[in-house]
């Protein structure tokens, strides 16, 4: 069974850009959950996906924003980008009731 | 929502010897999981264990096992017969039975010692 795949692995974006990321999540796997592990602010819960809609979200601004299609794959965005943004980004799929389980991640730098 | 802390920023171990890394954790779920991750150089999160909590009994995983302690709402990791490749960033993460929003604690870095 193929793991869950973030794409792209890396990304440098300019300040004031913006982004996606992707996360096809393990087949069978309707819950999908993003991320963001910085030095500074450690592991971050951003938000939850199940069914192609939205469950929980973390404390993160609104220009930090997702979806999830009908396939269970989802992507992430963030619009205007900040220094601060620069971050590795994981997605992680499960099944309702057992363990998450995590791409490799996108690094994005900023700059 | 949980709040997880691992008091341990740093440990060291002798190979072959063993060594706990703690966790302690406050949740308003009445039901929850919690598990351990690691994350070597690679950055690539590994499940570890994970404990049910309505399961008295601590999960066991061949040299990984948790002391889980409900009301003190602790949960520790006990890593038996230590090998160079147990180095690495253990996360300790916290999440309601119906979700799949974790919450991590800082992490501590597991160095092994030849």
């Amino acid at each position: 069974k193929a793991g869950v795949t973030q794409t792209p692995r890396y990304l440098i974006k300019t300040r004031g850009q913006q982004v996606t990321l992707s996360c096809s999540p393990i087949s069978g796997h309707r819950s999908v959950s993003w991320y963001q592990q910085t030095p500074g602010q450690g592991l971050q819960f951003l938000f939850e996906y199940f069914s192609e809609t939205q469950r929980n979200k973390g404390n993160f601004p609104g220009r930090f924003s997702g979806r999830q299609f009908s396939n269970s794959r989802s992507e992430m965005n963030v619009s205007t980008l900040e220094l601060g943004d620069s971050a590795l980004y994981l997605c992680a799929s499960g099944i309702i009731g057992t363990a998450a389980f995590f791409g490799q991640g996108t690094r994005l730098t900023v700059v | 929502a949980q709040t997880v802390t691992q008091s341990q920023p740093e440990m060291s171990v002798q190979e072959a010897e063993t060594v706990t890394l703690s966790c302690t954790y406050d949740t308003s779920e009445s039901d929850y999981y919690l598990f351990w991750y690691k994350q070597p150089p690679s950055r690539q999160m590994i499940l570890v264990i994970r404990q049910e909590a309505y399961k008295q009994q601590n999960a066991t995983e061949n040299r990984f096992s948790v002391n889980f302690q409900k009301a003190a709402k602790s949960f520790s990791l006990k890593i038996s017969d230590s090998q160079l490749g147990d180095a690495a960033m253990y996360f300790c993460a916290c999440t309601g039975r119906n979700n799949n929003d974790m919450r991590f604690g800082a992490g501590t870095r597991l160095t092994v010692k030849p």
